[in-house]
């Protein structure tokens, strides 16, 4: 069965660097997002994106972040100058749009900013 | 964002029937999902609703009320496996989903 896959699983960076997490989507999906968790908090949404451009973005999503789809198959988000408050397990999902729109998430990337 | 509202906990024993109630704001509506999360694991979609009515599938039911903005989700014959959040998302503007903060289930033998 396709899959969301997400690289790396686990990220540590120190506070005030870059990270960027991978995505592979699956293969013929139009609709491409990336959500956040905090630990014991709510999924929260952050960005989605639809033919090669941002289409919502949510007010956590700030200057600090990008998204970027560098190929047909990859999509990334960048985060600039990590804050401890980024701590979180980033999950991202893809979605056919048609017929029932369901996103299908991958397993996520767990960043810890020491 | 959507004032997506969800019971935080729940508990129920083992073989009985549990009711998730979820509700959203009705403005710019266009589905209304049912996720499955385990702890430290990524959200599993369990039902999709875009029209009023019930769906079946298997022990999971879930229903949708668009103009009561009202969606529950029914878990019947709960078995121990069931202990997780269950989370109401709802798609907006054909973009955007937007989650609930989850009903964790606590199934007791």
């Amino acid at each position: 069965e396709p899959e969301v896959t997400q690289t790396p699983s686990h990220q540590v960076t120190q506070m005030g660097q870059e990270v960027i997490l991978r995505c592979v989507p699956i293969s013929n999906h139009l609709y491409f997002y990336w959500y956040r968790q905090i630990l014991g908090q709510k999924v929260e949404f952050l960005v989605s994106f639809y033919n090669n451009e941002i289409s919502e973005k949510s007010e956590i999503f700030d200057d600090q972040f990008s998204v970027e789809r560098p190929d047909g198959s990859n999509f990334t988000l960048k985060i600039r100058s990590t804050k401890l408050e980024d701590s979180a397990m980033y999950f991202c999902a893809s979605s056919s749009g048609t017929p029932n729109r369901q996103a299908f998430f991958g397993q996520g990337t767990r960043l810890t900013v020491v | 964002g959507q004032n997506i509202d969800q019971p935080t906990e729940m508990t129920a024993t083992e073989g009985a029937i549990v009711q998730i109630n979820c509700t959203y704001q009705t403005s710019g509506f266009n589905g209304l999902f049912w996720y499955q999360q385990h702890a430290g694991e990524a959200p599993t979609f369990l039902s999709y609703n875009v029209l009023d009515g019930l769906e079946e599938k298997g022990r999971f039911s879930s229903f949708l009320s668009r103009s009561k903005g009202y969606s529950y989700l029914l878990l019947k014959e709960l078995q121990m496996k069931d202990s997780a959040s269950y989370l109401c998302a709802v798609l907006y503007n054909f973009n955007k989903f937007y989650f609930g903060s989850g009903t964790k289930l606590n199934v007791k033998p």
